[in-house]
């Protein structure tokens, strides 16, 4: 597997404000993935991040909304833009380490960003 | 139809009891199942996956897979304290990668 390290773990932000969440992976890297976990709700991927690529994000979330940085293989950012308390959320990145068939990959996850929003 | 349905919970089992996880999924285009487990302010941790029918043991724990009934499951033997945590389970595949989780079912192995 591989060490996924997220940044902040927490934090308690003001509506209308933005936050960016880091994720550092120790190996290099092709995909990676970002998802909200809200109470109650499945993991729900945001967007999928490509060294050298836009990210392709899923419906019902826009990059104005989720502007993502992935500058090489072992590094990744999601912003959170103009807050309001609905965002309130975990959010999480993941990676797929290994190519497979057919896309079937597992994937691993960081522990996640605890976000409230005021 | 949501895609991937799992229950709840919670499941609360004394400790040495076998515990059984279950989840349905919808679109039988993608046959790729994987079984998470997630405990309070951790992210995800992989526990198995699996790509066709049958039977998957690792250690005290199973996965199972009924492709006719789309239905797939997790068995945990001789549960522990240590195995109270939610599990999630999902289905992967395409070439997106994407993975669609159920909402977890909360369990808990009382001592």
């Amino acid at each position: 597997s591989a060490v996924i390290s997220q940044k902040p773990s927490r934090d308690i932000c003001q509506r209308g404000t933005s936050l960016t969440i880091q994720c550092q992976v120790d190996s290099q890297v092709t995909m990676m993935f970002w998802y909200r976990q809200q109470p109650g709700q499945s993991l729900t991927l945001i967007a999928t991040a490509n060294q050298g690529s836009e990210a392709t994000y899923e419906s019902g979330f826009v990059i104005d909304k989720f502007p993502i940085s992935r500058p090489n293989l072992t590094f990744s950012t999601l912003t959170v833009s103009n807050m309001s308390p609905e965002d309130s959320s975990i959010y999480l990145c993941s990676v797929a380490l290994e190519r497979g068939l057919a896309g079937n990959q597992p994937q691993h996850f960081g522990d996640g960003t605890r976000l409230s929003i005021l | 139809q949501k895609e991937v349905e799992q229950d709840p919970g919670p499941l609360s089992v004394p400790e040495g009891a076998i515990v059984s996880l279950n989840c349905t999924y919808s679109n039988s285009a993608f046959q790729y199942f994987m079984w998470y487990r997630q405990y309070s302010r951790k992210g995800p941790e992989l526990l198995m996956y699996t790509y066709s029918s049958g039977n998957k043991e690792d250690g005290r724990f199973t996965a199972q897979v009924d492709k006719s009934s789309k239905y797939i499951s997790l068995f945990i033997r001789d549960s522990q304290p240590s195995d109270s945590a939610t599990y999630l389970c999902a289905r992967g595949g395409g070439s997106n990668y994407k993975l669609t989780f159920g909402k977890g079912t909360l369990l808990t192995v009382n001592p």
